[in-house]
């Protein structure tokens, strides 16, 4: 069965430094892969998508992914931290009409 | 603006009164999604439409149904809603599945109590 595993619940990281949100997939094929945040009480916004092609892809706010065939992995990177940034971020898979998403990450940013 | 627009936002009911969280884009998509939400689960998929009148079972399709009879609306129907079903509702649209450049946009979400 198709899963998508962040495996860290909950991350703590210092404004300004860099953070780097884990995603493992295992599917039978590769799947689109994606990256979206959530801020409490609201909806999923996209921050980036990769459906083939270059293996890093660049999103929102500043967010990148790096797409590893070989990890099956798609981690999310940002060089520097903002406060904004926190929030729960979640990963998922989607293939053949059928969507999975991670448990999510959430994101705590210390002043 | 384009969006995805569901209602209620917040719903209280009781156990086995049928209910219906409506669900409608205005962006012309093929493709809409039910998602629920629960703390420590993520989203989990429970119904999606390709298109009009096509619809199928994600992953805990259980005590829900839906329906496709307009591309625009895709309600959600708790025929007997249990307390189970408390949960985070959202609803997603995707341009297509048929074309390479699949994303969802997603509804600011219902917050159902089965009491």
């Amino acid at each position: 069965a198709q899963s998508v595993t962040q495996p860290d619940i909950h991350i703590t990281v210092s404004e300004g430094a860099s953070l780097e949100l884990r995603c493992n997939y295992s599917y039978g094929a590769t799947p689109y892969l994606f990256w979206y945040v959530q801020s409490p009480g609201q909806g999923l916004q996209l921050l980036l998508k990769y459906f083939s092609g270059d293996t890093l892809v660049q999103g929102i706010k500043g967010f990148e992914a790096e797409f590893k065939r070989s990890q099956s992995s798609f981690n999310l990177r940002k060089p520097s931290v903002h406060w904004s940034d926190a929030a729960e971020y979640f990963c998922a898979g989607y293939y053949a009409g059928k969507s999975t998403f991670g448990d999510g990450t959430t994101l705590t940013v210390k002043p | 603006e384009a969006q995805v627009t569901q209602n209620p936002r917040y719903l209280i009911t009781v156990t086995g009164k049928k209910l219906t969280v409506t669900c409608s884009q205005n962006m012309n998509h093929e493709y809409m999604s039910w998602y629920r939400q629960d703390p420590g689960l993520g989203l989990r998929q429970i119904y999606y439409s390709m298109n009009v009148e096509v619809t199928d079972k994600g992953d805990v399709p259980e005590g829900y149904k839906v329906s496709r009879k307009e591309k625009r609306n895709f309600p959600l129907i708790l025929e007997s809603p249990s307390p189970n079903q408390t949960s985070l509702y959202f609803c997603a649209s995707s341009p297509s599945t048929a074309r390479m450049n699949t994303e969802a946009f997603f509804g600011q979400g219902t917050r159902l109590t089965v009491v």
